[in-house]
């Protein structure tokens, strides 16, 4: 069955980086984007990026554009999401979540099926 | 960035009752990329809808999405104790992916 275990709970200071993990299982990780989702304490989802597991390229946010990195190891089936100079508003529980993108009766849909268990992240002096 | 804008805030009801959760594009969406999320208390979102209108694996039938354009709709047509929580529309366009805000569905 398919799965995405992310690595454990972090806690960072004002201006440190810190990197998450996300390793997949079940399915070819290279066939299907990887995106990151962060959730702010009491608060909604909002999209970090993505990256394509098969070529490494990536696409970002633009407010997290020059301080997120996303890459992968394709020999052990890991994504990773590296966001630098970390404050106090990136205090948030970090997602990964895996791309469904397939064809009904001729039309093409996508969303994102598969999810990892989060990673808090909280920054804090 | 488009932006969506998802009403009511929070939906009040009881099981049994049809529920009617709005999810409204600051400029035209492709119906492709549109997908519908549930979300319990500490728990990661779920998908239940994606293309506007396709139920993802396992989700009952009960839930049903439509809508087109900048308009889309998330039914339950008979609610389930395990239905109340927290649903997210989201869409893909211009390179990006946007959630609304979410809308609370709480027992009345």
């Amino acid at each position: 069955q398919v799965q995405l275990v992310q690595s454990g709970a972090e806690v960072k200071k004002p201006g440190a980086s810190v990197k998450v993990s996300c390793k997949a299982s079940g399915y070819t990780f290279t066939g299907y984007y990887m995106h990151w989702v962060r959730q702010a304490p009491g608060q909604g989802l909002e999209w970090m990026g993505r990256i394509n597991p098969n070529s490494g390229g990536t696409n970002y946010a633009q407010k997290f554009q020059g301080r997120v990195t996303m890459t992968r190891d394709t020999s052990i089936s890991t994504a990773y999401m590296e966001l630098s100079r970390l404050r106090s508003d990136d205090t948030a529980v970090y997602y990964c979540a895996r791309r469904v993108d397939d064809y009904v009766w001729g039309s093409y849909r996508q969303g994102l099926d598969y999810w990892g268990q989060g990673t808090l992240v909280t920054v804090s002096s | 960035e488009i932006v969506l804008t998802q009403s009511p805030g929070t939906l009040s009801l009881s099981p049994g009752e049809r529920a009617t959760l709005s999810c409204r594009a600051s400029q035209s969406v492709s119906s492709s990329y549109l997908a519908w999320y549930q979300q319990k208390p500490g728990q990661a979102p779920r998908l239940l809808i994606y293309g506007a209108s396709s139920r993802a694996t396992g989700i009952p039938d009960r839930f049903s999405g439509s809508g087109s354009g900048t308009d889309f709709t998330l039914t339950i047509s008979r609610l389930e104790p395990e239905d109340f929580a927290v649903y997210y529309c989201q869409q893909y366009g211009s390179s990006a992916y946007t959630f609304g805000q979410g809308t609370k569905l709480e027992i009345k």
